[in-house]
């Protein structure tokens, strides 16, 4: 069964810092793999979306790379601002398979301190 | 404006009364799914249309129902709630085409006293 893990739970940055979320899948076999950002009483939103044939994805100063060989994403966003603050997750998708059967980590939460 | 729409938004309710979480798309997505989220152990789906009239278990069906008469609406169903199910839930839909992103609904924060 896939499990996956985002360490640590918690981070906080000074603000203007680049920073980097960690994700790591226990099933090298997926379809895709998605970051979403949550922010406190909303819902997630997708933020990237990297195919199992790609590398890497980029909006704005978000960059997404994907390891399928050893199981790991990292979530890379440059300059950090405020804003930003909110809880990320990734989840990942069998293959054959789209959003029917992700299986999402727990998040890690981001604070930025201006 | 492209959303999915879930009421109410929070619920205070009491053990064994029905209720009913209503959830609404405008993107003519034919995938809904029904998530609830509880601290550390993350997301987890409880069940899930790929159309109207077709649905299937998540990894936690127990205690929930659904139906899918509409294609925009897919509520989620409580037939005899407890306090287990106390919990934060998320509507989400896509459209079945390869690779497409997932759109969530603000969460329905329900209580089960």
């Amino acid at each position: 069964k896939q499990e996956v893990t985002q360490i640590p739970a918690a981070l906080s940055v000074p603000e203007g810092e680049n920073l980097v979320l960690n994700c790591s899948f226990t099933d090298s076999a997926i379809y895709n793999l998605q970051w979403f950002r949550q922010d406190p009483g909303k819902g997630l939103t997708s933020l990237l979306l990297i195919q199992s044939s790609q590398r890497e994805q980029t909006s704005g100063r978000l960059n997404a790379s994907l390891d399928k060989s050893s199981g790991r994403s990292t979530l890379y966003i440059a300059a950090s601002q405020p804003g930003d603050s909110a809880t990320y997750l990734c989840a990942v998708s069998p293959p054959n398979f789209g959003n029917e059967k992700l299986t999402f980590g727990t998040g890690t939460r981001l604070t930025i301190i201006p | 404006e492209a959303q999915v729409t879930q009421n109410p938004r929070y619920l205070i309710t009491v053990t064994g009364k029905k209720l009913t979480v209503t959830c609404s798309q405008n993107m003519n997505h034919e995938y809904m799914s029904w998530y609830r989220q509880d601290p550390g152990l993350g997301l987890r789906q409880i069940y899930y249309s790929m159309n109207v009239e077709v649905t299937d278990k998540g990894d936690v069906p127990e205690g929930y129902k659904v139906s899918r008469k509409e294609k925009r609406n897919f509520p989620l169903i409580l037939e005899s709630p407890s306090p287990n199910q106390t919990s934060l839930y998320f509507c989400a839909s896509s459209s079945l085409a390869t690779n497409e992103k997932l759109f969530f609904g603000s969460g329905t924060q329900l209580s089960v006293l």
